[in-house]
């Protein structure tokens, strides 16, 4: 069975401030873990994935997360946000099967 | 390539309708699942298609729920009769065949907000 605990429902930084969302797993098996933003009114939008290899993955729109085994964590950051990173960004994991196993959700507000 | 489409946008409905969702997967994804969200909580699966037939259908809430995929292209789901507690977004996701490059990536549908009154 797999989990997901997305920490802190919103979240909110300043334009050109570093975006850090944290994501911690529980999975039975080797996780498959992933990022997926929703901007209003959109349907849910792949940001990056980790499966196999590299624990550092980048991700679109200059995101990218690090999977950590002993931590179980796939924290999302972001050097520098900007206006059009305000969404709700969703961590999700899958053992390997095929159903995703989502988050409950983080909302991320930009200010100027 | 079209993405993944869904109708309707949005349904209101009144408790003891019943109403049916349409979900048109990506061509060639053999792959289509359902998932829910209700308000304020996490999205949820509700059930898997292989082309036609039903891989998971462990998260359906109840039999008031039934999901078709005949000829393995788009896919139905019904709700009948609905209840208020029904009311939430139904996002569709499709993706390739396992084996294939890029298989383990669900690509979403907009979503249908389904409101029971």
């Amino acid at each position: 069975a797999q989990s997901v605990t997305q920490l802190g429902s919103h979240v909110s930084v300043s334009e050109g401030a570093l975006v850090l969302l944290r994501c911690n797993y529980s999975s039975s098996v080797p996780p498959y873990l992933f990022w997926y933003v929703q901007y209003p009114n959109q349907g849910l939008q792949l940001l990056l994935k980790y499966t196999t290899g590299a624990t550092l993955v980048k991700g679109i729109n200059g995101f990218e997360a690090e999977f950590k085994k002993s931590e179980t964590s796939f924290h999302l950051t972001k050097p520098s946000a900007h206006m059009s990173d305000a969404a709700e960004y969703f961590c999700a994991v899958t053992g390997g099967g095929n159903k995703l196993t989502f988050g409950t959700g983080t909302q991320l507000k930009v200010e100027l | 390539e079209a993405g993944v489409t869904q109708f309707p946008s949005h349904s209101v409905i009144e408790k003891g309708q019943t109403v049916t969702l349409r979900c048109d997967p990506i061509s060639g994804h053999d792959n289509l699942y359902w998932y829910r969200r209700v308000m304020g909580k996490e999205i949820k699966f509700l059930l898997h298609f292989v082309k036609e037939s039903k891989q998971d259908e462990s998260g359906m809430p109840n039999n008031r729920f039934l999901a078709e995929r005949t000829g393995g292209t788009y896919s139905t789901l019904k709700v009948q009769p609905a209840e208020l507690e029904d009311s939430g977004v139904y996002f569709c996701a499709s993706s390739q065949e396992r084996g294939k490059t890029g298989a383990y990536e669900q690509y979403f549908g907009p979503g249908t907000r389904l409101t029971v009154t």
